[in-house]
């Protein structure tokens, strides 16, 4: 079975710093994509970034990127400049296509004003 | 991207009794994927959902427990059957595509509790 693991149930950073989530993964295959999402409070899930695997370039999407190191099946979000509307748990993803995807457990990010 | 309504948005429910949830997608989408948040935790795939044929039901859930249609590419539905309060989670609609290549958009999810 695919895992994802989050090492670190809760992070805490203050307001307009930098704060990096660790996310691995297991897996046999060389193609595959990558995510992270957002729950707040709303219990909405929000995609914040995707890589696919097959890409070296690290993806970014404005102020959320990614350190993909392939062989080492590590994923980590850096989130610049921290706003009070960041604080969620975010959580890694690992799949895509048919079989859905599989999350780890979940960071929960308190952002401290 | 796809707009994904579920209903209902929460409900408290007798042990014993059964609970459809519906999910509502305003773009005809292929695969749907019906996933489960058990309080704190992570998201659980229970089942992939493609019109016209069966629902395909990950290891530990099952149709009896689980039934799940798909009438059309618009809509799907999820029964919870014979609840106990083991099933009290938030359960998710999502369906693949609509933001690109295997990106999963969700609903807001559906919060069940069971007493």
């Amino acid at each position: 079975a695919q895992t994802v693991t989050q090492s670190q149930p809760e992070m805490s950073v203050q307001e307009a710093e930098t704060v990096t989530l660790s996310c691995t993964y297991d897996t046999s295959e060389s193609d595959y994509y990558l995510f992270w999402y957002k729950q707040p409070p709303s219990r909405q899930m929000i995609l914040v970034i995707r890589q696919e695997a097959y890409k070296q370039q690290n993806a970014t999407e404005n102020r959320f990127s990614v350190n993909f190191q392939k062989a080492a099946k590590s994923f980590s979000l850096k989130i610049s400049d921290s706003q009070l509307g960041d604080a969620a748990m975010y959580f890694c993803a690992k799949g895509g296509g048919a079989d859905g995807l599989t999350f780890g457990k979940g960071t929960h990010l308190i952002i401290q004003p | 991207s796809a707009v994904i309504s579920q209903k209902p948005s929460r409900d408290i429910c007798q042990r014993g009794t059964s609970l459809t949830i519906q999910c509502q997608v305003d773009s005809q989408v292929t695969m749907m994927f019906w996933y489960r948040q058990q309080p704190g935790q992570s998201l659980t795939l229970i089942a992939t959902a493609n019109q016209g044929s069966e629902a395909t039901y990950e290891s530990g859930f099952v149709i009896d427990k689980f039934p799940i249609s798909r009438p059309n590419l618009t809509f799907s539905t999820l029964t919870v059957s014979n609840m106990s309060p083991e099933d009290s989670s938030i359960y998710l609609c999502s369906v693949s595509g609509a933001l690109g290549a295997n990106v999963l958009t969700f609903g807001a999810g559906s919060r069940l509790t069971v007493l």
